[in-house]
């Protein structure tokens, strides 16, 4: 059974990175099915996507936060990484680590239990 | 980037009540690309619904998805009591992803 689980720092200095890795387990980073994103949801707020990684590493971003963003994936440690850079107290929320199926369908259908990051000095 | 408009913002309704949520897109979507998720507080979005009108596995066949172009619509035939929670909309296009800001269900 897949599963993904957020980890890194619950509390970041502004301005500094935020880091996050999401770890899989249950199954294969490799395929051309699936990409690897990363969604946040700040405190009583909705779901916004920061972005993805497919499977050959090619990268797409939320415009809001494209000059601020990075996800790389390491498919050998079956895992995949977040950076947000010169965070903001605006930053604070839930981040989600999620397994997106591609392909004639389109749709988040795996989704780590959430990890809470404030930004705060 | 697609906006996903969702309505109403809130839905009171009482248990074994149809609920009907909205999603509108600002231009045409693919409907193979439509998504509906459930959320509950302190848990992960679920997903519901995918290709506009697919059920996801496990998903009660009370949850039923229809739409195209840009109006797509979730329906909860009868709400059963752990129904109540807040749906999200999503569409993907040109490799971005929006989510709509959410419809609540709550008891009436």
């Amino acid at each position: 059974q897949l599963r993904l689980q957020e980890s890194g720092p619950g509390l970041v200095k502004p301005p500094e990175t935020l880091s996050l890795t999401c770890t899989v387990s249950g199954d294969s980073m490799s395929s051309s099915f699936y990409s690897w994103g990363w969604v946040r949801q700040p405190p009583g707020k909705g779901l916004e996507w920061i972005g993805t990684i497919d499977y050959i590493g090619s990268t797409y971003y939320n415009s809001s936060l494209n000059s601020r963003v990075t996800i790389s994936v390491d498919p050998s440690k079956n895992h995949f990484s977040l950076w947000l850079r010169s965070v903001t107290a605006t930053d604070t929320a839930v981040y989600y680590c999620a397994r997106c199926v591609m392909g004639v369908a389109s749709y988040f259908d795996s989704w780590g239990q959430g990890t809470l990051v404030s930004v705060s000095s | 980037e697609i906006v996903l408009t969702q309505s109403p913002g809130t839905l009171s309704l009482s248990p074994g009540e149809r609920a009907t949520l909205s999603c509108r897109a600002g231009q045409s979507v693919s409907s193979s690309y439509v998504a509906w998720y459930q959320e509950k507080p302190g848990q992960a979005p679920r997903l519901l619904i995918y290709a506009t009108s697919t059920r996801a596995t496990g998903i009660p066949d009370r949850f039923s998805g229809s739409g195209s172009g840009t109006d797509f619509t979730l329906t909860i035939s009868r709400l059963a009591p752990e129904d109540f929670a807040v749906y999200y909309c999503q569409q993907y296009a040109d490799s971005l992803w929006t989510f709509g800001q959410g419809t609540k269900v709550e008891i009436k």
